[in-house]
Formats: structure tokens, C-alpha cells, sequence
């Protein structure tokens, strides 16, 4: 597609149940990451995939969260008995190669997640 | 450690330069970017420069990088009020294919 696509763009969820944040990757584009953003702060890096490969998970929370990408295309980041404290903007993004070689990585608008 | 850190805000007369700073600890960064979020918007990548240079211009934004301090900076020239918005540093790490950011500076602009 033309750019990083997000879906849903806002969720509202009980606390305690399970929310799956979907992120479509701009086509041809063979990484992608995830990155959480609380207000006020900077996005903080959850996890990467190389094609279908997650190469680096060394930012997600806790064992409540989890990703997976299974054909190297779109990918989904489940949060499982969610919490309050994981309300944020939950973004995805996607470039077409490694960014230490320079590759751009282009963000999704966001998906906005409110646990009450 | 992983850390970027930069100014909470900055306020600046519409016409005058914006200079906003940024501070990184990995001195293996490779790229160091500058995006801009506008209130409820997506990151809008601005501009990026190589480890290897100290210095990028591109019409009125002049990034400099002093790769000994680890010091990375914007310049917005001739500020507009369209320019108010947060900005975010962020380093690509040589050893792994992730960009880490600073928690943003919020630029506004005053008449």
C-alpha cells in the first residue's frame, strides 16, 4: 500500500481482556517494528522482524505481549489480560532494509489502545 | 545504555531560529534522525545524517552532529508558526536494526 497501515486506529478494552493491534507494512517493505508511545513521551521500541523472523523482541514489557508477522508481510501485536498501565498509542512501522544501512523506517498513523 | 535525551521545551519568536539539542550515549550509532509530530499526527521523518558528517542542510533546516560530545542539534530558520510542534532525536544503532528516540522537545512559537 502507499504507507504504513494501522488498524483499529482506537480501542477501547476492559481490563483483563486480550486486544490484537494489526499493522499493514508498506508493500516490499521486509522490516518492521513496533513501538509504544505513552503521552508526553517518546515511541519506545517493542520489537523487530526481519521478513517473517522476530530478530528482536528485547522491548516488549512482559510476557502479555507477544507479536508475530507469520508471512513476512502484515504482523499483529496481541497484549494479552490487558492493564490500565498499557493504555498508549501502539505504532508500527516498516523500511525496506536494516536501518544501520541507512534505510528509512516510515510510520503508521497508530493505534490508539484505552484499557478502562 | 540506550539513551537519548533531549530538552523538554522551546519557545521561540515567529522569524527568529529554533535550535533544538540532543544528547546520545552509543558512540557506534550509525544514522541520527529528526522527526516532528504534530497534534494528532503520525512521526514525520525531517531529516537524518550520517555518523561520517558533521553537518547537513536542507533549506531551513541545518542539522549539526559534534560526533565527539555526542551531541546532535536542529536549526530551524526564519520559524514559522506551522513549525510548532514536538521533535524528536532518535540514533540507529549499528549493532542492531532499531532506532531508539528522546522523549521529544515541544517547539512553540510565539507572535
Amino acid at each position: 500500500g502507499a504507507g504504513v497501515s494501522q488498524s483499529p486506529r482506537y480501542k477501547v478494552t476492559k481490563r483483563g481482556q486480550d486486544v490484537a493491534l494489526r499493522c499493514d507494512p508498506i508493500s516490499g517493505h521486509v522490516s518492521l517494528y513496533w513501538y509504544r508511545q505513552a503521552l508526553g513521551q517518546g515511541p519506545e521500541f517493542l520489537t523487530y522482524f526481519n521478513y517473517e523472523a522476530q530478530q528482536d523482541k528485547s522491548g516488549l514489557p512482559n510476557d502479555r505481549f507477544s507479536a508475530e508477522r507469520p508471512e513476512g508481510s502484515i504482523s499483529t501485536l496481541t497484549i494479552q489480560r490487558t492493564e490500565q498501565r498499557d493504555s498508549a498509542m501502539y505504532r508500527c512501522a516498516s523500511s525496506q532494509g536494516q536501518v544501520n544501512s541507512g534505510n528509512t523506517i516510515y510510520f503508521g498513523e497508530g493505534s490508539w489502545l484505552t484499557v478502562v | 545504555g540506550e539513551d537519548v535525551e533531549q530538552s523538554l521545551f522551546l519557545s521561540v519568536r515567529e522569524g527568529d531560529s529554533s535550535v533544538i539539542n540532543c544528547t546520545y550515549t552509543d558512540s557506534s550509532s550509525t544514522y541520527l534522525y529528526w522527526y516532528k509530530q504534530e497534534p494528532g499526527a503520525g512521526l514525520q521523518l525531517l531529516t537524518y545524517i550520517f555518523s561520517n558528517m558533521d553537518m547537513k542542510q536542507d533549506q531551513r533546516l541545518t542539522v549539526l552532529l559534534n560526533k565527539k560530545d555526542k551531541h546532535l542539534s536542529l536549526r530551524i530558520a526564519d520559524t514559522q508558526t506551522g513549525d510548532s510542534a514536538i521533535y524528536f532525536c532518535a540514533e540507529a544503532y549499528s549493532s542492531a536494526s532499531k532506532i531508539i528516540f528522546g522523549s521529544g522537545t515541544r517547539l512553540s512559537i510565539r507572535p
